[in-house]
């Protein structure tokens, strides 16, 4: 089964916070990782994405942390801000699925100032 | 680029209507996406296409739903008779490998009310 598992499904940071979301995969045929971030009334927009032959790639404020033995990922993103409060949804996708990803259920993150 | 192109935005019909959602996808993106989101379900993929045919339809909840790609510059999702547990969002995203990898830009998307 290609899931993708995300968590936790809500998350409360204070301004300045680290805020931490993780994903874990199962389809050892992935080869590609975003993370998509949507407001309110928006579509998912690409934030950050890895390839597995790295273990970190950060992007700003925003890191993905890649561990491939444990087939997990996780979005930190450092110094919070208000402006970030949204949704992120991580997702995979490989060969096998040829450009079709598969998605977490989503995160949603509230900043408070 | 514009992006994608979604109309109408928003969609408020009858049940037992027919419902057309339209999607123009970025120039040059050989693959096509539609996906539904509600809170109860989350992001579901629904159909995608690639080239203007579609490879996957697994994700098509019935057969009151069909989509069509006849070019490759535009796609319909259409919804015939309507039911009011299709109120949903419905997203269209296009993409195209680049360096190995396929990222998906998705448009604004269509709130689809049905009453």
């Amino acid at each position: 089964q290609q899931q993708v598992k995300q968590s936790p499904q809500s998350l409360i940071v204070q301004k300045g916070g680290i805020s931490i979301i993780n994903c874990a995969y199962e389809n050892t045929a992935f080869d590609y990782f975003p993370w998509y971030q949507q407001f309110p009334g928006k579509g998912p927009a690409l934030l950050i994405a890895i390839r597995p032959d790295v273990s970190e790639k950060k992007e700003g404020r925003f890191t993905i942390s890649f561990n491939k033995s444990a087939k997990q990922f996780s979005l930190h993103i450092m110094d919070s801000q208000p402006g970030d409060s949204a949704t992120y949804f991580c997702a995979a996708s490989g060969w096998t699925n040829a450009g079709k990803s598969t998605f977490g259920d989503g995160t949603t993150l509230t900043v408070k100032p | 680029d514009a992006g994608v192109i979604q109309s109408p935005r928003h969609e408020v019909t009858e049940m037992g209507q027919e419902v057309t959602l339209r999607c123009k996808p970025i120039s040059g993106h050989d693959y096509l996406f539609w996906y539904r989101q509600t809170m109860m379900r989350g992001l579901e993929l629904l159909i995608y296409f690639n080239n203007n045919v579609p490879i996957d339809d697994s994700g098509m909840p019935e057969d009151r739903f069909s989509a069509k790609m006849p070019n490759a510059s535009f796609s319909t999702l259409k919804i015939q008779p309507s039911e009011p547990r299709d109120s949903a969002v419905y997203f269209c995203a296009s993409s195209s490998r680049t360096g190995g990898i396929y990222e998906q830009y998705f448009g604004p998307g269509t709130r689809l009310t049905v009453t």
